[in-house]
């Protein structure tokens, strides 16, 4: 089955700590994304990638990390420089760019306390 | 700042009817359209997407692009229960994509 994984579905950490969102796909798929998603807002925007080793920031890219070593993976690093990491993180993957339709993995919802 | 402007609800219908979903974005060169549905604790799950004006049909669900009023707008006909469920617009303008908070949607059998 082609698709997009994210593991784990729920985290817990003690603030101070970094932790890393697994982002896996098989679609081979050029692009992939990670966005934020916080109760009563739309989506936005962490890191993209287009391309295997090149990523840019998103609209609130402080306080995360990615890489792009691998056209399937893309994981996220949430740093202790976050100030509210708390929330609901997706990542999507797309044909070519940011343009094309992006399909979404199922998500990890980060709790830190 | 592009922006994607969604009624946030709750839109309620009951089972069987047209529901009726609208979002207007700001860049009036924004180019392709899509329509997210999420239900509630998963991710969201493309329905349709739309480029050009006009109507765009596919089993119960439309999408409707107006670009001169910056307007798309979904219609879910022949409404069930299981599309309860929060509809995101998303539209793109040269490569960057905008998500409207969402409108939550019930359908009352």
């Amino acid at each position: 089955d082609g698709g997009i994984t994210q593991s784990p579905k729920y985290l817990f950490r003690k603030e101070g700590q970094n932790v890393t969102l697994s982002c896996e796909q098989n679609l081979n798929h050029d692009a992939m994304y990670w966005y934020r998603q916080d109760p009563g807002q739309g989506l936005r925007l962490i890191y993209y990638s287009q391309i295997v080793n090149d990523f840019q920031k998103g609209d609130i890219a402080e306080g995360y990390s990615v890489s792009r070593e691998k056209k399937e993976s893309f994981p996220l690093t949430v740093t202790s420089a976050q100030k509210n990491p708390t929330a609901f993180y997706l990542c999507a993957s797309s044909i070519l760019g940011q343009g094309d339709e992006q399909y979404f993995g199922p998500g990890t919802r980060l709790t830190v306390t | 700042q592009k922006e994607v402007e969604q009624n946030s609800g709750p839109l309620s219908v009951p089972e069987g009817a047209i529901a009726s979903l609208n979002c207007t974005y700001s860049d009036r060169g924004s180019q392709s359209f899509f329509w997210y549905r999420q239900y509630s604790g998963k991710s969201p799950e493309l329905i349709m997407f739309i480029y050009s004006n006009g109507d765009k049909e596919d089993g119960r669900f439309t999408a409707q692009l107006n670009k001169a009023s910056q307007y798309v707008s979904l219609l879910i006909r022949d409404s069930q229960p299981s599309d309860s469920a929060t509809y995101l617009c998303a539209v793109n303008t040269d490569n960057d994509m905008r998500f409207g908070a969402g409108t939550r949607l019930t359908v009352k059998p």
